[in-house]
């Protein structure tokens, strides 16, 4: 069975700093999305990727296959980047099995 | 962008009561989703949906749940018998065929069912 970890569970920074979060997930997977969900609940997705690393705007997520580890970046942090950012993984059969999020706060 | 759609955004219904929680997927998508999250916790996968029918479903998708498809546009979660237990948020969600990495989902925005 995949299990999808992430950490920290929560994180509290100061705008502009540079933030990072971690995903590791115990089997082979055909793809890994980071998604992002506002207070309201609702679901963006941001990245979705496989290999390597992929940047838009501020953000950035990257890959570890080998070590079937990922992290997502944002740089120049912004208050409105608070939300619940969540790593899941897609496995063979295409399923998307979630982490439970990190909750990341960003104070002016 | 292509947007998926759910409607309502928020459902309070009396215990016992049918429900139906709609959604229009992006058009060429064929490949269908609902998800659920109880409040605090995980997102969970319920459903799978292609070709007009289930393709897989988790256990939490029991007789009390089904899925429908009744036109070319809507696909639909009913719950036949609400449980309290079944108040969550309910995500669908589309994707497009084919195989690979480019091949992403799209999430609505959400339905917030609140059972009473």
């Amino acid at each position: 069975k995949n299990e999808v970890e992430q950490s920290p569970q929560n994180l509290t920074a100061q705008e502009g700093e540079f933030i990072t979060i971690n995903c590791s997930y115990s089997v082979g997977i055909s793809a890994l999305h980071w998604l992002q969900q506002h207070p309201g609940g609702g679901i963006v997705s941001l990245f979705m990727l496989s290999s390597g690393k992929k940047k838009h705007g501020r953000l950035i997520a990257t890959i570890n296959i080998q070590e079937k580890h990922s992290s997502l970046h944002i740089t120049a942090s912004h208050p409105r980047d608070s939300a619940v950012y969540i790593c899941a993984v897609r496995d063979s059969n295409y399923q998307l099995i979630w982490g439970a999020g990190t909750k990341l706060i960003i104070k002016p | 962008e292509p947007e998926v759609t759910q409607t309502p955004s928020h459902q309070v219904t009396q215990m016992g009561q049918e429900v139906i929680l709609r959604c229009v997927p992006i058009s060429n998508h064929l490949y269908f989703y609902w998800y659920r999250q109880i409040l605090g916790q995980k997102v969970e996968f319920l459903v799978s949906f292609y070709n007009n029918e289930i393709s897989e479903k988790s256990e939490i998708f029991d007789d009390q749940f089904s899925v429908e498809r009744p036109d070319g546009s809507n696909f639909t979660l009913k719950i036949r018998s609400t449980k309290l237990e079944d108040s969550a948020m309910y995500f669908c969600a589309s994707r497009a065929t084919g195989y690979g990495s480019s091949y992403g989902y799209t999430f609505g925005s959400g339905t917030r069912l609140t059972v009473v």
